[in-house]
């Protein structure tokens, strides 16, 4: 079945400094992938996502790559800020299985000042 | 506006009590969902109901019982609750997967969860 693997954390950076979290994923056919973030006490919100092969999805200075040569999908930021520190999720939602959406674990982002 | 809410925030209760947490919804979509995050962050789908029918219906106990009334609302009714089930319940809605060309990007809107507590 389709599932979803993303490093483990916590990740400690100081300001301004550069941010990866590494995602892979295992899926049939052509799953959509995306980013969600959780700020303390919140649900998930929607970071940024990708459809197909060589997509790149951004928002708020965050960006990943849909790279299907090595099935990944890795959260990257050039300079993370304070506000950055939230709960991190990778997921797919493919077209088979009922169109589920599937998680990673999660990886927690501290930003120190 | 509240796009997706649920109620209550917070549930603390004993075990073998009954118990239920509402979602509703504004944003016009017809899927939603019930997704259960345990202590470590870990998301775990539960159910997913389209159109007031469920789609979706993961390995969960019989004491889980999802109710749609309409297409905005997905209540959830736990029996029997036991220590654990206790976790943090989020309710979630799309639009409709699996239709048009765009049928796997939809992506979810969470509410703030629901803190289940059982003692």
């Amino acid at each position: 079945g389709n599932s979803v693997t993303q490093m483990e954390g916590p990740v400690t950076l100081s300001e301004e400094a550069f941010l990866t979290i590494n995602c892979t994923y295992t899926a049939t056919g052509y799953p959509s992938l995306f980013w969600y973030v959780q700020y303390p006490g919140e649900g998930l919100q929607l970071l940024l996502k990708a459809t197909k092969a060589d997509d790149k999805g951004s928002n708020k200075g965050f960006e990943a790559t849909y790279r299907k040569e090595t099935t990944s999908f890795h959260l990257e930021k050039g300079s993370v800020q304070v506000s950055d520190s939230a709960v991190y999720f990778c997921a797919l939602m493919g077209n088979t299985g009922g169109f589920k959406t599937i998680f990673g674990a999660g990886t927690r982002l501290f930003v120190k000042a | 506006d509240t796009a997706v809410s649920q109620t209550p925030k917070y549930l603390v209760t004993q075990m073998g009590n009954d118990k239920s947490i509402k979602c509703e919804q504004n944003l016009g979509h017809d899927t939603m969902y019930w997704y259960k995050q345990d202590s470590k962050k870990f998301l775990k789908i539960m159910f997913s109901y389209n159109n007031k029918e469920l789609i979706i219906n993961e390995t969960v106990p019989n004491r889980f019982s999802p109710k749609s009334p309409d297409k905005a609302h997905l209540n959830l009714h736990i029996n029997s609750l036991e220590l654990g089930d206790s976790a943090v319940y989020f309710c979630a809605s799309s639009t409709s997967p699996g239709q048009g060309a765009s049928s796997y990007n939809s992506p979810l809107h969470f509410g703030n969860g629901t803190r289940l507590t059982v003692t």
